[in-house]
């Protein structure tokens, strides 16, 4: 089945820039998403299809995926972006549902 | 306004079944494909099950060797796991959650309700 990789841990200073990677083989040709959870809550969409960002998600997250890598941005962190996040793709391969393995964010 | 309410779940032994429920407001759960997904103490999301609006497509995960099985009943706006033969590894929170189409991100996640299998 189709795995993706991502690094356990991101840490950035407020104001910052994090980027946090999902790797897979030929990633950039399916869609990526994204989910944050923060500490005993649910998963919350922050971006879908690559680079799209649901209502009330604010510019600052952002996500690219092309070659072997997808990429969630999140520009001028804030102490409330402090979250794990998660990528999703669908394999096709297998008609399975794959998540990353997770990444926390933690702000310095 | 949206909401996903899991219900079902507690604490039960090893070897015994469980029934968890999803009830849907907000919108018809008709026009979605409907998804669980688990979390075990500590660690990261899994995939469980997916079934599609009209169940013509029913999808789980290779590690629940047929021991779950996923419905729905658009009529009471509602999706069920019931999972039998449960094992200490499936202790977990299990979220249910909408998407629209079955290759489509998930858009919408219940709280989730705990399950814990233990002797």
């Amino acid at each position: 089945s189709y795995v993706v990789t991502q690094p356990p841990s991101v840490s950035v200073a407020p104001g910052e820039t994090a980027r946090i990677t999902c790797g897979g083989n030929n990633i950039g040709s399916i869609r990526v998403h994204w989910y944050r959870q923060k500490p005993g809550q649910a998963p919350v969409l922050v971006v879908y299809d690559d680079y799209d960002r649901p209502s009330g998600i604010p510019e600052r997250f952002s996500g690219s995926n092309s070659g072997n890598t997808a990429t969630l941005t999140i520009s001028r962190v804030e102490a409330g972006d402090e979250a794990d996040y998660y990528c999703q793709v669908w394999d096709t391969s297998s008609d399975h549902w794959v998540f990353g393995t997770g990444t926390k964010v933690t702000v310095l | 306004d949206v909401q996903l309410v899991e219900s079902g779940g507690g604490l039960v032994k090893p070897g015994e079944s469980l029934r968890l429920s999803c009830a849907a407001s907000g919108f018809t759960i008709s026009s979605y494909t409907m998804n669980w997904v688990r979390q075990a103490p500590g660690k990261g999301l899994e995939w469980v099950s997916s079934i599609t609006s009209s169940s013509s497509y029913i999808y789980y995960a290779d590690s629940l060797k047929g021991r779950f099985t996923i419905s729905r009943d658009n009529f009471k706006n509602s999706l069920f796991l019931q999972m039998n033969s449960l094992r200490a590894e499936d202790t977990a929170v299990y979220y249910c959650a909408r998407s629209l189409r079955i290759t489509n991100h998930f858009d919408y996640w219940g709280r989730g309700a705990l399950v814990t299998v233990s002797s």
